[in-house]
C-alpha cells in the first residue's frame, strides 16, 4: 500500500535553482496540499488542491508554485530557491476534506522531503 | 498571536505516569479539533479527533473547551513508545484548511 508518496527524500540546491517536489496519491483524495515545517513554527500550509484543475493559495505560498492535473499528483515547484526555503516539506491528502464543513481531519502524509538550500 | 498554540515542552514524564498538555487556539469559529503525532524524523499521523463532549482511545483522553478556546490531551500510563511529538490542529467551519500548533514534545523515561 503506497499511500502518499514522495520524491526526492532528499535534496540541496544553491540559491536561484529551480526544482520540483514530486507528490502521488494512490488513494483517490481529492484533497491534496503540501506543507512546510520548520522548527517551532507547526506545519504551515503552502498550497492545497480540492480537486483536478482546482488549486489555491495556503498561509505561505509565495516562491512555489503548484498545479493538479491529475486527481493522482500534486507537484511542487520551488521557481527560484532561497536560503529561506531550506525546511521539511510534506505532501498531505485526504478524502473528506475537499467539501469543507465537518471532516474527520486525517490527513495522510508523504514520509517528507527535506530541502536544503545554500 | 499564531492561531494555535502549545507549549513546546519537552515534558519529561517517568514510565508509567500520566501527563497532560494543552492547546489554545484563537479563532472561535474553529470547528473541529484533532491531535496529531509525529516522532522524530516522521511524518505526522491522526492520533485522535476531539469532541464536544470529550473522548477516550485506549490511554488517551482528549477534552475540548470552548468557552476558554483550548483542547487537551491527557496520556495514561505512559509507555515508553508515547515519546514523541503531539500536534495540535484545528479547523475552521468554512473552508478547507487544516491549521497545526508547533506541536508538544513529550519524553518518556525508565
Amino acid at each position: 500500500n503506497a499511500g502518499v508518496t514522495q520524491t526526492p527524500k532528499f535534496q540541496v540546491l544553491k540559491t536561484g535553482q529551480s526544482m520540483t517536489l514530486q507528490c502521488a496519491q494512490d488513494m483517490n483524495h481529492e484533497y491534496m496540499s503540501w506543507y512546510r515545517q520548520d522548527p517551532g513554527m507547526g506545519l504551515r500550509l503552502i498550497h492545497y488542491s480540492v480537486g483536478a484543475g482546482i488549486t489555491d493559495q495556503g498561509e505561505v505560498p509565495n516562491g512555489y508554485n503548484v498545479s493538479r492535473s491529475t486527481t493522482e499528483d500534486f507537484p511542487l515547484r520551488l521557481l527560484s530557491a532561497a536560503p529561506s526555503q531550506t525546511s521539511v516539506y510534506f505532501c498531505a491528502s485526504s478524502s473528506r476534506l475537499a467539501g469543507g464543513g465537518r471532516s474527520t481531519g486525517e490527513l495522510f502524509f508523504g514520509e517528507g522531503s527535506r530541502l536544503t538550500v545554500l | 498571536r499564531k492561531e494555535v498554540e502549545q507549549d513546546p515542552g519537552p515534558f519529561n514524564v517517568p514510565e508509567g505516569a500520566t501527563v497532560a498538555f494543552n492547546c489554545t487556539y484563537s479563532n472561535s469559529a474553529s470547528q473541529s479539533f484533532f491531535w496529531y503525532r509525529q516522532d522524530c524524523r516522521k511524518e505526522p499521523k491522526l492520533l485522535m479527533s476531539v469532541y464536544s463532549s470529550g473522548n477516550e482511545d485506549g490511554r488517551f483522553t482528549a477534552q475540548l473547551n470552548r468557552a476558554s478556546q483550548y483542547i487537551s490531551l491527557l496520556i495514561r500510563d505512559s509507555k515508553l513508545s508515547d515519546s514523541a511529538t503531539y500536534l495540535c490542529v484545528v479547523k475552521r467551519a468554512a473552508g478547507n484548511k487544516l491549521t497545526f500548533g508547533g506541536g508538544t514534545r513529550v519524553l518518556v523515561k525508565p
